[in-house]
């Protein structure tokens, strides 16, 4: 039952480079996010796809860009990346369909996290 | 988006059964309210959900205040690895906004 898989699960990168998170669920789900936690915080929605060609910015998308590249992938690109970024990022899936997508009465299925150092 | 308040921390006995709160004043009509919890290093795990009637799963029972602005998770009888941050949530739209939850300690 592999769920959501995220790779890397773990990655330091310096100042200024540049990275693609990838994340892929086999669950057939419509709807993919992107969240990052900090350090003794919940999550924070970064960006989110409700459905395959579709994608929406979620309360911290700045430094970000995401790819939803087909039903099941959702990668997550940090183009010139910053201190502030080092955080540990979670990929999830929800099933339903496109037109529950109102209602969230699904629940969400998380992968167990990229740990992202940026020095 | 709506928001949620819940004790930043709570201690239980093991064995015993665990009522975690959570206030939701500003609740609209369309808005679920779920449960996930996160273990340490690991991603959230999803517990529960309602709308408005009381729910139970194998996991536990969600208690839904008749006017729909407080809810309580309950367990039933708590076992050591039931140690972790709880997060309730209220689902709108797409999207799940998480608060910074109740860490829930089991003592043997």
């Amino acid at each position: 039952n592999a769920g959501v898989t995220q790779t890397p699960k773990f990655q330091v990168l310096k100042t200024g480079q540049s990275m693609t998170l990838q994340c892929a669920q086999d669950m057939n789900h419509n709807s993919m996010y992107w969240y990052r936690q900090d350090p003794g915080m919940g999550l924070r929605l970064i960006y989110y796809s409700a459905s395959e060609g579709t994608t929406d910015k979620g309360e911290v998308p700045n430094g970000y860009n995401v790819s939803r590249l087909n039903k099941r992938e959702f990668s997550l690109r940090l183009e010139s990346a910053a201190p502030s970024q080092t955080s540990v990022y979670f990929c999830a899936s929800r099933g339903g369909s496109i037109r529950d997508s109102l209602y969230s009465n699904q629940p969400q299925h998380f992968g167990d996290g990229t740990r992202l150092s940026i020095l | 988006d709506a928001k949620t308040t819940q004790p930043n921390s709570m201690e239980s006995n093991e064995e015993e059964p665990v009522h975690l709160p959570c206030n939701h004043s500003t609740i609209s009509g369309t808005d679920y309210i779920h449960w996930y919890r996160q273990l340490p290093s690991q991603g959230p795990e999803y517990v529960i959900h309602g709308l408005t009637s009381n729910v139970n799963n194998r996991m536990a029972s969600l208690a839904i205040a008749e006017d729909r602005k407080s809810s309580t998770l309950i367990l039933h009888r708590a076992t050591l690895r039931d140690a972790a941050v709880y997060y309730c949530i209220l689902a709108g739209a797409q999207k799940l906004v998480f608060g910074q939850g109740t860490r829930l300690t089991i003592n043997p």
